[in-house]
């Protein structure tokens, strides 16, 4: 059974900080990796889609890799800001039933 | 892109009541549909797959006469939460496959309803 991590769990940063999100799956024959965004009593928002063909994914200020050999995935975040304060999934798409992670809370301060 | 909408976004009810959420793929066909119930501070748990025209098959753990799901066509799916309670109070995302492109489904999520049982 596909298990998703993300790590870390939650993360506060100054504006203008670039950083890194990461997304671990322990089944690395994915379909598709895909990363969302979710705000306070919101839905989920699709921010990118990997394709298990593909190695990466790119934006605006959002770059998402791929790595199906190391079961990993991250999304890096360029010069954060306050609005992207929020919490970020990752989901594996799964050959059938897609899995998520539980998610890092971001909190990013002026 | 492809679309999927829930409604309601939010509902608050009295227990005992029963409540249904709509999910609906706006520009494509979903065979299958997702439920997901998520807890605050949880990650989304899902709940059962809902396929056109057939039974639901749901998660363990997950009772089938509580949540009832009605796929009856290819764009629409209804969980109904029956004899609500409080502890059924949650978020319900919903999600979609696309299955334009063979070998390269995509899902597709709803915005989520917030139900608030009294």
């Amino acid at each position: 059974k596909q298990e998703v991590t993300q790590i870390p769990a939650a993360l506060s940063v100054p504006e203008g900080e670039n950083l890194v999100l990461n997304c671990s799956f322990t089944d690395s024959a994915i379909y598709n990796l895909q990363w969302f965004r979710q705000d306070p009593g919101k839905g989920l928002t699709s921010l990118l889609l990997i394709q298990s063909s593909q190695r990466e994914q790119t934006s605006g200020r959002l770059n998402a890799s791929l790595d199906k050999s190391s079961g990993r995935s991250t999304l890096y975040i360029a010069a954060s800001q306050p609005g992207d304060s929020a919490t970020y999934l990752c989901a594996e798409g799964g050959s059938y039933i897609p899995t998520f992670g539980r998610g890092t809370s971001l909190i990013v301060h002026p | 892109g492809a679309v999927v909408s829930q409604h309601p976004s939010r509902v608050i009810c009295k227990s005992g009541t029963s409540v249904k959420i709509e999910c609906r793929s706006l520009d494509f066909q979903a065979t299958t549909m997702f439920w997901y119930r998520q807890f605050p501070k949880k990650s989304l748990m899902l709940m059962a797959t809902s396929n056109e025209g057939s039974k639901a098959t749901y998660e363990q753990g997950v009772e089938k006469d509580k949540f009832l799901i009605n796929h009856a066509s290819l764009t629409l799916s209804t969980l109904t939460v029956t004899s609500a309670h409080p502890e059924d109070s949650s978020f319900y995302i919903c999600s979609a496959r696309d299955l334009m492109v063979r070998g390269q489904e995509t899902q597709y999520f709803g915005p989520g309803t917030r139900l608030l049982v009294l």
